[in-house]
């Protein structure tokens, strides 16, 4: 039973232009969420994270926006740029812990 | 400051052998997960070592073990391979047990099982 779901495979869109990844969870309960992006040949990087007593988190170009009443996170990049072509999964930790539960990830192609 | 490296970076085995994986962690990182990445998948949790010892274990069987050095660094070993065992292994390390983002990742063993 998937606990975190990201039903996009895959999405492509023109740079300069904003790209919006999605992920759904089941369990109210869990109370952080993470973002990571892999690319080819490399391990998974941290991107953004935002806790559940927040709606919106920023960091420059990236803003992960959390609908708790509908267990739905997003993640905005924008504006896109060729090199945010990757594999994003978002992740939640067990209680915390570095134990993290991850999505079957979305594969970003950013068009120049 | 170095970081997270795994070693070999491709194993073929063949079902039924066994494999062993490396990982050494990020200078001062004491705590290593392992995560198996199958093919169109995300991550999947193995287990976690820290200290020494394994703290936490994720949906597989015994014949997935693991030890931790007392430099930290780990090894992942399997036996008794199974082609649903070909995938890519990832470990990441950590300081300490609880923490919401600071885990970073070495780019993965992909072990190939025929």
């Amino acid at each position: 039973d998937q606990q975190v779901k990201q039903n996009s495979p895959s999405l492509s869109v023109q740079e300069g232009r904003i790209s919006i990844l999605n992920c759904d969870y089941t369990n109210s309960m869990f109370d952080y969420f993470l973002w990571y992006k892999k690319y080819p040949a490399e391990g998974p990087t941290f991107l953004i994270s935002i806790s559940s007593i927040k709606d919106k988190n920023e960091d420059g170009r990236f803003t992960v926006f959390l609908n708790k009443s509908a267990k739905h996170l997003s993640l905005h990049i924008v504006p896109s740029q060729p090199g945010d072509s990757a594999v994003y999964f978002c992740a939640v930790p067990w209680a915390g812990s570095y134990q993290l539960t991850f999505g079957k990830g979305t594969k970003l192609s950013v068009i120049p | 400051e170095t970081g997270v490296t795994q070693s070999p970076t491709h194993l073929i085995k063949t079902r039924g052998q066994q494999v062993t994986l490396r990982c050494s962690s990020q200078s001062g990182h004491n705590t290593v997960s392992w995560y198996q990445q199958a093919l169109g998948q995300g991550p999947q949790f193995i287990f976690q070592y820290y200290r020494e010892e394994e703290n936490g274990r994720g949906n597989f069987p015994p014949r997935f073990s693991g030890l931790q050095f007392p430099n930290y660094s780990s090894e992942l070993n399997v036996n008794a391979l199974e082609l649903d065992d070909s995938a890519l292994y990832l470990c990441a390390s950590s300081w300490g047990l609880a923490g919401n983002n600071e885990q970073f990742f070495g780019p993965g063993t992909r072990l190939t099982v025929l």
